[in-house]
């Protein structure tokens, strides 16, 4: 079974830094692209950030752009987002979701989320 | 940036169609993907490539994507259906619609 979890959510002060994690099993990691989506709270889906296979692509959203960087460790099955100088806005819950190909940025498989709130 | 517009709540009657709407410019030659949302769950893929259903997905939904719009349709719509309905596109980046509130009374 397809399964990701991810972890690393949590309160943090603007400005301050916050790694997310993202563990996929069931699968063959290192044959699909990987993206994290993220929710805010009543609203709708955002797509934040993706990486290829082999993590040599990535991509961000322009709302991201300059602040988080994506990366992967196909060795651990492991996805990851480190996002730096959090703003208010940043705040959701963020999803890790699997590609349905190398980059065919179709999302077949999702996780429960890790909610992220920036707040002083 | 590329907006998809959805319409923010449909209402349906149960064993009815429902049709949900997702706009865009020439949205037509771009592939389409939708995805359910039920409250406090994950979105769940139910159409990709414009029409093609993931193993597991009812056959009673069933998209099309032609010109500046696409439609996703769900015939004989249950209660179990009620939820949130984001279409999803790339452009320069990857866009979702404000999504579709589906309500069955």
């Amino acid at each position: 079974e397809v399964q990701v979890v991810e972890s690393g959510g949590g309160l943090v002060q603007p400005g301050k830094s916050l790694r997310l994690s993202c563990a996929a099993s069931g699968f063959t990691f290192d044959n699909y692209a990987m993206h994290w989506v993220r929710q805010s709270p009543g609203k709708g889906l955002e797509w934040v950030a993706g990486v290829s296979w082999n993590g040599a692509s990535t991509d961000f959203a322009a709302s991201v752009k300059g602040r988080f960087t994506i990366s992967r460790d196909n060795t651990k099955n492991s996805l990851y987002l480190q996002m730096n100088s959090l703003r208010g806005e940043d705040t959701a819950l963020y999803y890790c979701a699997k590609d349905r190909g190398q980059q065919q940025l179709v999302f077949d498989s999702w996780g429960q989320g890790t909610l992220v709130i920036v707040s002083s | 940036s590329y907006d998809l517009t959805q319409p923010p709540s449909v209402s349906v009657s149960p064993g009815q169609t429902a049709s949900i709407s997702c706009s865009g410019d020439k949205l037509g030659n771009k592939l389409l993907s939708w995805y359910q949302q039920k409250p406090g769950q994950s979105p769940v893929l139910i159409i990709y490539e414009d029409k093609k259903r993931p193993s597991g997905i009812p056959e009673r939904f069933s998209g099309s994507n032609s010109g500046n719009t696409a439609t996703l349709t769900i015939s004989g719509t249950q209660a179990i259906d009620e939820a949130d309905y984001y279409c999803q596109a790339w452009d320069s980046s990857v866009v979702f619609g404000g999504g579709t509130k589906l309500t069955v009374l």
